[in-house]
């Protein structure tokens, strides 16, 4: 079973400064993927990244990358030089052989 | 269409009536989740179905919610005797098999639910 927790309900970044979002995670699944969604006021849910339990490497995607820990079981998202649009929701979700399970996530507030 | 679909986009309605909610998932996506999310809240899962497994129910926060997937595409949630509480946005999200976890779920854009 999958468990996922953000233990951040809020943040505050400089707009330019990088900010880091935690997330935990506890599975008993080998295999498992986690993933970071972005909400904006809009509503809309945004895929940002993807890590593999396996990746040796730390997924980036432009901006956005995910410092994956796995001893610690721990999948904090980077992102870097905030910009004003980052001001969101931020969902961390992981995915073994059953469901995606999302955490309760982390709103992100850059100020200019 | 390419993405998840869901349909009304907004829905009011008056406490103690039911209410449909409809989702087109992405074709051939076999897992389809259904979560509430309350205002400024995170994601309340409801339930999973997965290809023709049976789903996974342990999110319906009373029986008065149930959904079904027919033919395993469209999904409908329904709400028996609304309450006001019921109000929120419903998102469905559809996946490709369980087999492939290196994919995310995609969204739609949801259903608001306001209970007067």
């Amino acid at each position: 079973a999958q468990k996922i927790t953000q233990t951040q309900p809020g943040m505050f970044v400089q707009e330019k400064e990088a900010v880091t979002l935690d997330c935990t995670y506890d599975t008993s699944d080998q295999s498992y993927g986690l993933f970071w969604y972005k909400q904006p006021s809009s509503g809309e849910m945004i895929f940002l990244i993807y890590q593999g339990s396996y990746d040796e490497q730390n997924a980036t995607e432009g901006r956005y990358s995910l410092n994956f820990q796995k001893a610690r079981k721990s999948a904090n998202l980077v992102i870097s030089a905030s910009q004003l649009g980052d001001s969101a929701m931020y969902f961390c979700a992981g995915r073994g052989y059953q469901k995606v399970t999302f955490g309760i996530g982390t709103k992100l507030q850059v100020i200019p | 269409g390419a993405g998840v679909s869901q349909s009304p986009s907004n829905k009011v309605t008056e406490k103690g009536k039911d209410v449909e909610l409809r989702c087109d998932p992405i074709s051939g996506h076999t897992a389809l989740y259904w979560y509430r999310q309350s205002l400024g809240q995170g994601l309340e899962f409801l339930i999973y179905f997965q290809g023709n497994s049976a789903p996974d129910k342990s999110g319906l926060p009373s029986d008065r919610f149930s959904a079904e997937r027919t033919g395993g595409s469209v999904s409908t949630l329904t709400i028996q005797r609304t309450q006001q509480e019921d109000s929120a946005v419903y998102l469905c999200a559809s996946s490709p098999g369980s087999s492939l976890m290196n994919t995310e779920a995609f969204f739609g854009q949801g259903t608001r639910l306001t209970v007067v």
